[in-house]
């Protein structure tokens, strides 16, 4: 079975700027989750999908959001980059996300460089 | 506030012996536990998990203790390789607060085998 797939991998932005990414939740899996990590932060839970919804939501400001299609794919798009989203980006798919004992799988990330 | 905590930043353990890595959390309710593997550049890949109802949870090399009257957990991983150099994370989810899908990581730990 594949795993979560995310693309791009790697992204240089400049400030001002917005960018979109992208992720493919492994086949069969209907939650989708987004972390930020920086070297600074650690790893941050930036909000949750689940059936095109937002199911939860983390701290960061209304510059990130993002969707959630029919497939269960999912986009991310930050607007206005600012310096500190610099980040690895994470994507982690669960086939629910409800049961308390539903194990996250995390794609490879995009590495967003903002300039 | 750093509800998860790996208070050692790095560990360096001799090939074949046991090391063990140790997570604190404070938010009494967290009940899944979780310790992934993650490598520079690459997301985490899951080891291993433990529900607030167990205390140990064994897969192969690797076991997780829970002490829930101390909010401490442990990986233990016998005997140890090289190829298990990497950064450890402990993270913990709460389906009590309805936020089962969100996880909450420590800083992590920097695990090195060496020959």
């Amino acid at each position: 079975k594949a795993g979560v797939t995310q693309t791009p991998r790697y992204l240089i932005k400049t400030r001002g700027q917005q960018v979109t990414l992208s992720c493919s939740p492994i086949s069969g899996h209907r939650s989708v989750s987004w972390y930020q990590q920086t070297p600074g932060q650690g790893l941050q839970f930036l909000f949750e999908y689940f059936s095109e919804t937002q199911r939860n939501k983390g701290n960061f400001p209304g510059r990130f959001s993002g969707r959630q299609f029919s497939n269960s794919r999912s986009e991310m798009n930050v607007s206005t980059l600012e310096l500190g989203d610099s980040a690895l980006y994470l994507c982690a798919s669960s086939l629910a996300g409800t049961t308390g004992t539903d194990t996250q799988y995390f794609g490879p990330g995009t590495r967003l460089t903002v300039l | 506030d750093q509800q998860v905590k790996q208070n050692s930043p790095s560990l360096s353990v001799q090939e074949g012996r046991i090391s063990i890595l140790n997570c604190d959390y404070t938010n009494s309710m967290f009940d899944y536990f979780l310790w992934y593997k993650k490598y520079p550049a690459e997301g985490p890949t899951f080891l291993i998990s433990i529900s607030s109802i167990k205390d140990k949870n064994e897969d192969g090399r690797f076991t997780v203790f829970l002490n829930k009257s101390a909010k401490h957990l442990s990986l233990h991983i016998v005997p140890s390789q090289p190829g298990d150099s990497a950064v450890y994370f402990c993270a913990a989810s709460g389906r009590g607060t309805g936020t089962a899908s969100k996880l909450t990581f420590g800083t992590g730990t920097r695990l090195q085998v060496t020959l």
